[in-house]
């Protein structure tokens, strides 16, 4: 069974420049979660998915980030603009549903804003 | 949400066991105890969950003490691929919201 795939791996941009990062879950899994994993932290959810519907987006700094999950499937994580400190990992993880314990956890993608 | 403390690091030798402790003391009745681990440049892998009574699988064991305030994650021997950082989290069920504290970072020695 293949596992979370990210893209990129790597992203290294300039502050106010727009970046996206894209996640694929595991084939099945309902639920997809976003995380934000700063350096010699753990990770801080940002959003969760419901099949296509974001049933909690409270951590979300909505007027820079934004995530879509269209058809339930693959999402996207865009932030715009980039500022210093959104350098970190950002990780996708999924689950079948809510109520099942084991969330998978795909590479995450390390950005570094300059 | 219920908060848990864990020890910053912890340092073993191969081949023996480890036990990671972790405390729980605001646990409510709901609460399950999961542990993740994240090995270096990797996410985090899910390692075990228990609520009331021990559980073992094939990467480690969880004992859960009686009042539920503390728990401790048994490897039962330690390779130097268990280097890792492991979380101990408290879950709500069906809220699927896994808190991170900052974890425990083991060292292996060979």
């Amino acid at each position: 069974e293949a596992g979370v795939v990210q893209s990129p791996r790597y992203k290294i941009i300039e502050k106010k420049q727009p970046v996206a990062f894209w996640c694929n879950p595991i084939s099945g899994h309902n639920t997809l979660y976003w995380y934000l994993q700063n350096l010699g932290q753990g990770p801080e959810l940002l959003i969760r998915y419901e099949n296509e519907e974001a049933v909690d987006d409270s951590q979300l700094p909505k007027d820079r980030f934004s995530a879509e999950r269209l058809k339930g499937v693959d999402s996207t994580l865009k932030i715009q603009p980039a500022e210093l400190g959104d350098s970190a990992v950002y990780l996708c993880a999924s689950s079948r549903t809510t109520s099942n314990p084991e969330q998978f956890f795909g590479p995450g993608t390390r950005l570094t804003v300059l | 949400d219920a908060k848990t403390t864990q020890p910053n690091s912890m340092e073993s030798n191969e081949e023996e066991p480890v036990h990671l402790p972790c405390n729980h003391s605001t646990i409510s009745g709901t609460d399950y105890i999961h542990w993740y681990r994240q090995l270096p440049s990797q996410g985090p892998e899910y390692v075990i969950h228990g609520l009331t009574s021990n559980v073992n699988n094939r990467m480690a064991s969880l004992a859960i003490a009686e009042d539920r305030k503390s728990s401790t994650l048994i490897l039962h021997r330690a390779t130097l691929r268990d280097a890792a950082v492991y979380y101990c989290i408290l879950l709500t069920s069906n809220t699927g919201k896994l808190i991170f504290g900052q974890g425990t970072t083991l060292q292996v020695k060979p």
